[in-house]
């Protein structure tokens, strides 16, 4: 069955960064197109970023644009996501995602804390 | 960017009564780009709904999705123990992509 495993959250100071990545099984990765939403408690949802199968289209939110760098290896059956200068209200469950439109399959998400 | 603003904030209801959850867009989502999930604590949201009406894979029958253009309802006919969590939707008609703020059912 379709599994995706998230891993590289953790505490940071503001500034800091933090590279997030995600382990898929039980399909093709190289067929989808892969995305990135986080989630907090006072902001809700929100797609952060998509990425096409052959990594030629790709999607940012304005509210990390600039800051956040959304990668895959297909032969590795990974997506990453590099997050530099962060800021406290980057705190968030990041999960990665199967798809860019709505989403059937959702890793189980990784806590990033931005704190000093 | 299309705003969703869901109602209420929160249903408070028995197990057997029937839930309606209401998700209004600031535009419309087009041809029914509107999805809806659940999310109990500690988990990751789970897919309900897409293309407005049409169930996803498991989903049992009892939960509905109708509507379109800016309004969208999400009902549940017979509220089963299991069914108490949050629902938020979803649009994906253009980017940004965004979620509605939720709605809690709880008893």
């Amino acid at each position: 069955q379709v599994q995706l495993v998230e891993s590289g959250g953790g505490l940071v100071k503001p500034g800091g960064s933090l590279r997030l990545s995600c382990s898929a099984s039980g399909f093709t990765l190289s067929d989808f197109y892969m995305s990135w939403i986080r989630q907090t408690p006072g902001k809700g949802l929100e797609w952060v970023s998509y990425i096409s199968s052959g990594s030629g289209d790709i999607y940012y939110a304005d509210s990390v644009k600039g800051r956040f760098t959304i990668s895959r290896d297909n032969a590795k059956n990974s997506l990453y996501l590099q997050i530099n200068s962060l800021r406290v209200e980057d705190t968030a469950v990041y999960y990665c995602v199967r798809g860019h439109s709505y989403v059937y399959h959702w890793g189980q998400g990784a806590l990033v804390t931005v704190s000093s | 960017e299309i705003v969703l603003t869901q109602s209420p904030g929160t249903l408070s209801l028995s197990p057997g009564e029937r839930a309606t959850l209401s998700c209004r867009a600031s535009q419309t989502v087009g041809s029914s780009y509107l999805a809806w999930y659940q999310q109990k604590p500690g988990q990751a949201p789970r897919l309900l709904i897409y293309g407005a009406s049409s169930r996803a894979n498991g989903i049992p029958d009892r939960f509905s999705g109708s509507g379109s253009g800016t309004d969208f309802t999400l009902t549940i006919s017979r509220l089963e123990p299991e069914d108490f969590a949050v629902y938020f939707c979803q649009h994906y008609a253009s980017t940004p992509f965004t979620f509605g703020p939720g709605t809690k059912v709880d008893i």
